[in-house]
């Protein structure tokens, strides 16, 4: 699992209120994503992070925004979460030669 | 533009080999996987492929890549009962920081 965890795994939440997911690595790796996988589309970046406070948007990016203050973390927030936005939320790291290893998964409801 | 398309079910017999298909529109890219997700897990890397390369076998895995058809294809041997799973196709796209952009899954159905 190249050492990525994620929190929480589970999370039930209204429209309208705001959401934090983590992610963490234990390897210090440079490059960090944050994706969503819906029924139909595989998955699909939402931001990602090549440093230290260093992100870009993904495809999907609306909605979102994100924050990496440690090499370790990278923090995805919905800042007033929506119906939409219902999914499971998956973090990556690359590794050396380009590996891109996954962590478990968020699943996120939004009432 | 970006596109991954893959068939979106097969269904094999125990012990038969399993080819499933990818095809992907940007040229630039650099690397190509496959990757394996089995119910409410995450994804799994299977293995994956240098844009300059033809074939890659590891083990009972055999990925072809076509790089001027832009194919890929994932051949599994002697498939087994626990290859049940989705299979995605990807490729990274270096300009947004090897980012991976995902075909929609190809559902692997291995009956007994």
């Amino acid at each position: 699992d190249a050492g990525i965890t994620q929190s929480p795994r589970h999370k039930v939440t209204e429209t309208g209120t705001p959401v934090t997911l983590r992610c963490h690595q234990t390897e210090n790796h440079r490059y960090m994503y944050w994706y969503r996988q819906d029924p139909g589309h595989g998955l699909r970046l939402i931001h990602y992070s090549y440093g230290v406070k260093d992100t870009d948007k993904g495809e999907v990016s609306d909605g979102y925004s994100v924050s990496r203050s440690k090499t370790e973390d990278f923090l995805l927030t919905l800042e007033s979460a929506t119906s939409s936005q219902t999914s499971v939320y998956f973090c990556a790291i690359m590794a050396d030669y380009n590996e891109q290893f996954f962590g478990p998964g968020t699943r996120l409801t939004v009432l | 533009g970006e596109d991954v398309e893959q068939s979106l079910f097969l269904s094999v017999r125990e012990g038969d080999s399993s080819v499933i298909n990818c095809t992907y529109t940007d040229s630039s890219s650099t690397y190509l996987y496959w990757y394996k997700q089995e119910p409410g897990a995450g994804l799994q890397l299977l293995t994956y492929i240098f844009s300059n390369m033809d074939m890659k076998q590891d083990q009972r895995l055999t990925v072809l890549l076509n790089k001027k058809d832009k194919h890929l294809s994932l051949r599994i041997a002697d498939t087994q009962t626990g290859d049940s799973a989705i299979y995605f196709c990807a490729e990274s796209i270096e300009e947004y920081g090897n980012k991976l952009v995902f075909g929609a899954g190809t559902i692997l159905r291995v009956k007994s």
